[in-house]
């Protein structure tokens, strides 16, 4: 399995407050992700990152920030969270073969935000 | 981005081949065909992926029309722990490439 973890787990916090998810990783790959999952929706991806402090937007990063200062590092911040914000999120990373579109992307297992 | 689409669910009994299809009219001549699974409370997984030729792994093996417009992920003999959520994804050029996840398809295996 690649080396991803997820911190924390499972997250309950009050809205309006700062929420940072972390995702670590310790294969050494370019590119990492972050998604979050919804009954209904299913995977849709917040923001993504292209390397150290290179990031840009996904389908639905409204209320997201993001930052990537070092490699094995991509953390994803809601300023003042909100309860449409209640889901789990998934972080990803991928290689940078020759062709990048090319790899596959690898996921950590979740972490399970309820915002109340 | 190029869109996929598949069925929302379909069944299967244990030891049967399984014959998952997904559409993608839209292909572009540089998208690689991905398909990921996610069992219940699991991230996704990766599966398999091809650009033209079919591709075979210790997973499942992956039929690509000759036109592109199509794929099917073919597991050979299903088994309980195969029941899960199967998304068929394009992946297009580019250093930012990303992947868009639709919804994907419910396979259950029946004992």
């Amino acid at each position: 399995d690649a080396g991803i973890t997820q911190s924390p787990r499972h997250k309950v916090t009050e809205t309006g407050t700062p929420v940072t998810l972390r995702c670590h990783q310790t294969e050494n790959h370019r590119y990492m992700y972050w998604y979050r999952q919804d009954p209904g929706h299913g995977l849709r991806l917040i923001h993504y990152s292209y390397g150290v402090k290179d990031t840009d937007k996904g389908e639905v990063s409204d209320g997201y920030s993001v930052s990537r200062s070092k490699t094995e590092d991509f953390l994803l911040t809601l300023e003042s969270a909100t309860s449409s914000q209640t889901s789990v999120y998934f972080c990803a990373i991928s290689e940078s073969y020759r062709s990048s579109y090319n790899s596959p992307l690898h996921f950590g297992n979740g972490t399970r935000l309820t915002v109340t | 981005d190029a869109k996929t689409t598949q069925p929302n669910s379909m069944e299967s009994n244990e030891e049967e081949p399984v014959h998952l299809p997904c559409n993608h009219s839209t292909i572009s001549g540089t998208d690689y065909i991905h398909w990921y699974r996610q069992l219940p409370s699991q991230g996704p997984e990766y599966v398999i992926h091809g650009l033209t030729s079919n591709v075979n792994n210790r997973m499942a093996s992956l039929a690509i029309a000759e036109d592109r417009k199509s794929s099917t992920l073919i597991l050979h003999r299903a088994t309980l722990r195969d029941a899960a959520v199967y998304y068929c994804i394009l992946r297009g050029p580019g250093a930012n490439s990303k992947l868009t996840f639709g919804k994907g398809i419910t396979l259950s295996v029946r004992p």
